[in-house]
């Protein structure tokens, strides 16, 4: 399998603790995206990378959100202190540098967060 | 503020009929819009896209039309078959950012 991974698929834990989402981009994809998505709602951006630079990240990336790329090649999405409103669906996606703006992301299966 | 919306949360719609979902936009510096598909327990997969200097884009069953005056863009699969049954986002982008502004989503059912 050559698509995008992502590790958890699913993560239950009590308002508090620390949760880290890992995603394994398509191999030659150099732009690795983090998006969150909750009930009802589409897809909202988070953060983006550039190889290993984070080049954007959205005002929704409030300081208990951290996210690496330290080679990269995977990402790491670290929540902490988590709170109730965190739980969400947190998608991965990579493309390569001429995938924006004409769209094709590859996303991820997406780690699904249920905080108690 | 919801810069993407889609404002029919479902359409169902019977087999080898066309499908219609609409998808409205504010933001006038938008330059490409997408469509995006999602089933249930899987990432969203990209469909079709279409530049703001366009306004159709067709690629086999799947075409999108594009009102810039109206800000206003369609997405018509014909003929619909039962496995186009998803939820479909509409997304836009603009040329300077790399990031996607994603609608809420229109589930889809097409029954036989």
């Amino acid at each position: 399998d050559t698509g995008v991974s992502q590790d958890p698929r699913h993560k239950i834990t009590k308002r508090g603790q620390n949760v880290t989402f890992r995603c394994d981009p398509i191999s030659e994809h150099n732009r690795l995206y983090w998006y969150r998505q909750t009930l009802g709602q589409g897809p909202e951006f988070l953060t983006y990378f550039q190889n290993e630079a984070q080049l954007e990240k959205s005002r929704l990336l409030s300081d208990r959100f951290s996210a690496e790329r330290p080679k990269g090649s995977f990402s790491t999405l670290e929540i902490q202190r988590t709170e109730q409103g965190d739980s969400a669906m947190y998608l991965c996606a990579s493309s390569l540098p001429t995938g924006l703006p004409t769209g094709e992301l590859f996303f991820g299966e997406g780690s699904r967060l249920t905080v108690l | 503020d919801q810069q993407v919306k889609q404002n029919s949360p479902s359409l169902s719609v019977q087999e080898g009929r066309i499908s219609i979902l609409n998808c409205d936009y504010t933001n006038s510096m938008f330059d490409y819009f997408l469509w995006y598909k999602k089933y249930p327990a899987e990432g969203p997969t990209f469909l079709i896209s279409i530049s703001s200097i366009k306004d159709k884009n067709e690629d086999g069953r799947f075409t999108v039309f594009l009102n810039k005056s109206a800000k206003h863009l369609s997405l018509h699969i014909v003929p619909s078959q039962p496995g186009d049954s998803a939820v479909y986002f509409c997304a836009a982008s603009e040329g300077n950012t790399d990031k996607l502004i994603f609608g809420t989503g229109t589930r889809l059912q097409v029954f036989p």
